[in-house]
């Protein structure tokens, strides 16, 4: 079975950092291209960045919103997914939600197959 | 504001029908075929129940179907059963790593 959790979220000042973490199990975790996405309070969902698979060298993409200030880490040995996030501001107050990238018989990357329950990230004023 | 458009709520009796639309530009949703929904019980995982326009994941039901025209798509839960109370939310790709979604919508069954 397929799952992914997270954790790391909390309360943290602008301009602070936090680290959150997604330890996965139930498949190959070096293979896919996994992805962080985010939902403010009352607001929709927003895609943060992605890290593609061993096959790919591990490389990232970010939204313009977050580059420069998120890093996307993985390592392959413990299957866990890191989101590093720096120079933080509190319109990123949100629920991050770790996903793994549905493989795509054409190479693509398109939708999100699995999702963690989400950690909560606070950033006051 | 989200990028794409959702009717906030939307609501039907147990064995209706409800169609939920989105919709977007010719830059995203008019542009792929990469137009996914996702069902989200609020304190659960979400979870993907239709993917590239119409398909469905192994062990989603059948009553969960997807359609897009033009630059919108929709979503339709037939035979509604009261489990399928649950936020909806779409996404597309847009390109260029580029991935948006909706602001979700709540199907409420009455």
């Amino acid at each position: 079975e397929v799952q992914l959790v997270e954790s790391g979220g909390g309360l943290v000042k602008s301009g602070g950092s936090l680290r959150v973490s997604c330890s996965t199990s139930g498949f190959t975790f070096g293979a896919y291209a996994m992805a962080w996405l985010r939902q403010a309070p009352g607001k929709g969902l927003e895609w943060v960045g992605l890290i593609r698979g061993k096959a790919y060298s591990g490389t990232t993409e970010y939204a313009a919103s977050v580059r420069g200030r998120f890093t996307i880490s993985k390592d392959d040995s413990k299957s866990i997914a890191y989101l590093q996030m720096n120079s933080l501001k509190t319109e990123d107050t949100a629920v991050y939600y770790c996903t793994r990238i549905r493989p795509n018989i054409y190479g693509d990357y398109a939708d999100f197959d699995y999702w963690g329950q989400g950690t909560l990230v606070t950033v006051s004023s | 504001q989200s990028a794409l458009t959702q009717p906030p709520s939307a609501s039907g009796s147990p064995g209706q029908s409800v169609t939920i639309s989105c919709t977007g530009t010719s830059s995203d949703v008019g542009g792929y075929n990469y137009v996914s929904w996702y069902q989200h019980h609020p304190g659960k995982a979400p979870q993907l129940i239709i993917y590239e326009v119409t398909k469905r994941p192994s062990g989603v039901p059948d009553r969960f179907s997807g359609a897009k025209s033009g630059n919108t798509a929709s979503l339709t839960v037939s035979g509604l059963q009261a489990e399928d109370e649950a936020d909806y939310h779409c996404s597309s790709y847009a390109g260029s790593y580029n991935f948006v979604f909706g602001g979700g919508t709540k199907l409420t069954v009455v």
